[in-house]
């Protein structure tokens, strides 16, 4: 069964410290990976990856994906409170079809 | 506001009742897909539509659930004789091509209560 894992599920920081969160998925057909932001409404798009190894930046966000390890990271850096949301990933598969992960609760305190 | 727009934002239901949700996509976006989420779980895929055509429903449940994105007019996902179950959160996004080129947007999602 296709499956997309984040940890950790829950985290919670101060503002000023990195964050790295982690997606790890078994996915048949793997087109690309998908990381979203999602506050109370949307889910908001933060990159999208299809090449191993090659770092995708906006602003203090980063990520990048190891095809070989099935496996991705989002950086956050100097966290500030705005940053505090569910953070999915997501895998793109097959015909435009998104497995999800179950996502990571993100909790920046002042 | 050129993104995804859903409507209603809230609806409540009665068992057995009709729920209708509808998903207009941002402009020059000709592929719709509804997602489910759940309480406490992550979205789930339903359906992959184009106008006139669904090209992948293996998501959606095989009763009571069906969906249209019609020539003209918004995308429609319907359920029929609602269940307590069905009460979750339902996102559409569009994307302009079929292909892994572009990303797919998401609107602010249906919260669809059964009572």
């Amino acid at each position: 069964e296709d499956k997309v894992v984040q940890s950790p599920l829950s985290l919670v920081v101060h503002e000023g410290d990195t964050v790295t969160l982690n997606c790890s998925y078994e996915v048949t057909n793997f087109r690309s990976l998908l990381w979203y932001k999602q506050e109370k409404k949307a889910p908001t798009f933060l990159f999208m990856l299809t090449s191993s190894g090659i770092e995708k930046k906006s602003g203090r966000l980063s990520s990048i994906l190891d095809k070989k390890e099935l496996s991705s990271i989002l950086n956050i850096t100097a966290t500030q409170t705005g940053d505090s949301a569910i953070y999915l990933c997501a895998v793109g598969q097959g015909a435009q079809k998104l497995v999800f992960g179950q996502g990571t609760r993100l909790t920046i305190n002042p | 506001n050129a993104g995804v727009m859903q409507n209603p934002r809230h609806l409540v239901r009665r068992r057995g009742q009709e729920a209708r949700l509808r998903c207009s996509p941002m402009k020059g976006h000709s592929h719709v897909y509804w997602y489910r989420q759940l309480p406490e779980e992550g979205l789930k895929f339903m359906v992959y539509l184009q106008k006139e055509n669904i090209i992948d429903e293996s998501g959606m449940p095989k009763e009571r659930f069906s969906a249209e994105f019609p020539k003209e007019g918004p995308s429609i996902l319907r359920i029929q004789q609602v269940v307590r179950g069905d009460s979750a959160a339902y996102f559409c996004a569009s994307s302009p091509q079929g292909e892994w080129g572009q990303p797919q947007h998401f609107g602010d999602g249906t919260r669809l209560s059964i009572l």
